[in-house]
């Protein structure tokens, strides 16, 4: 069965660091892209950025590129994304997902939910 | 960037209505469309991808249609399960982004 399961939420203060991740199971991990998408509360889902652990090639939506670091260690089968400097603005819902043929994500991660507050 | 425009953004209906809703690439895209279900606190379900194939285990009464630049979602009859957040998400160019979101609302 895949399955694809994020570490948990996070409170931060603006300025802190923070790398939460997602971990793939049965599957061929560096088989498969491996995407974030952000939602925002009470907002729609927002297209992050993508890496194939095979080879960590990575791409970054232009809204995004800068923002975060997407990297992935392919030896314990899981994907990162991190912050260097949280701002408010990054509290969010953040979700890791499979990537199948044609940028379609066919199996989501639970969300991990991170919370930006001084 | 190519955007997608979905409408309505929310709709109320009944159990067994036929519900669809509308999604439009501000360019052509191909088939290369995808639709999701999020349901509350739940992470989004993969419903069809390919604009009109649809992803293994979803009931049938979902279907998509259409090419180049107008997409729809049809639910044939809606159950109660069925109340939730649809969002389409192109496929044809990078970034791959998602619609604003259709809330089907009990009525």
């Amino acid at each position: 069965e895949v399955q694809l399961v994020q570490s948990g939420a996070e409170v931060k203060k603006p300025g802190e660091s923070l790398k939460i991740s997602c971990k793939g199971s049965g599957y061929s991990f560096t088989s498969y892209w491996i995407g974030w998408v952000r939602q925002m509360p009470g907002k729609g889902l927002e297209w992050m950025g993508i890496i194939y652990p095979g080879d960590s090639d990575t791409r970054y939506s232009p809204s995004f590129q800068g923002q975060v670091t997407i990297s992935a260690d392919k030896s314990i089968s899981t994907a990162y994304l991190q912050w260097s400097s949280l701002k408010a603005s990054d509290t969010a819902m953040y979700y890791c997902a499979r990537r199948q043929t044609g940028d379609v994500f066919d199996y989501w991660g639970q969300g991990t939910l991170v919370t930006v507050s001084s | 960037d190519i955007q997608m425009t979905q409408s309505p953004s929310s709709v109320s209906a009944s159990v067994g209505d036929r519900v669809t809703i509308t999604c439009r690439a501000s360019q052509g895209i191909s088939s290369w469309l995808a639709w999701y279900q999020q349901k509350p606190g739940k992470a989004p379900k993969l419903l069809i991808y390919a604009a009109s194939s649809l992803q293994s285990g979803v009931p049938s009464r979902f279907s998509g249609s259409g090419s180049g630049t107008d997409f729809t979602l049809t639910i044939s009859s809606l159950q109660p399960e069925d109340f939730a957040t649809y969002y389409c998400q192109q496929a044809n160019s990078f970034p791959p982004l998602f619609g604003g979101g259709t809330k089907v609302e009990i009525k």
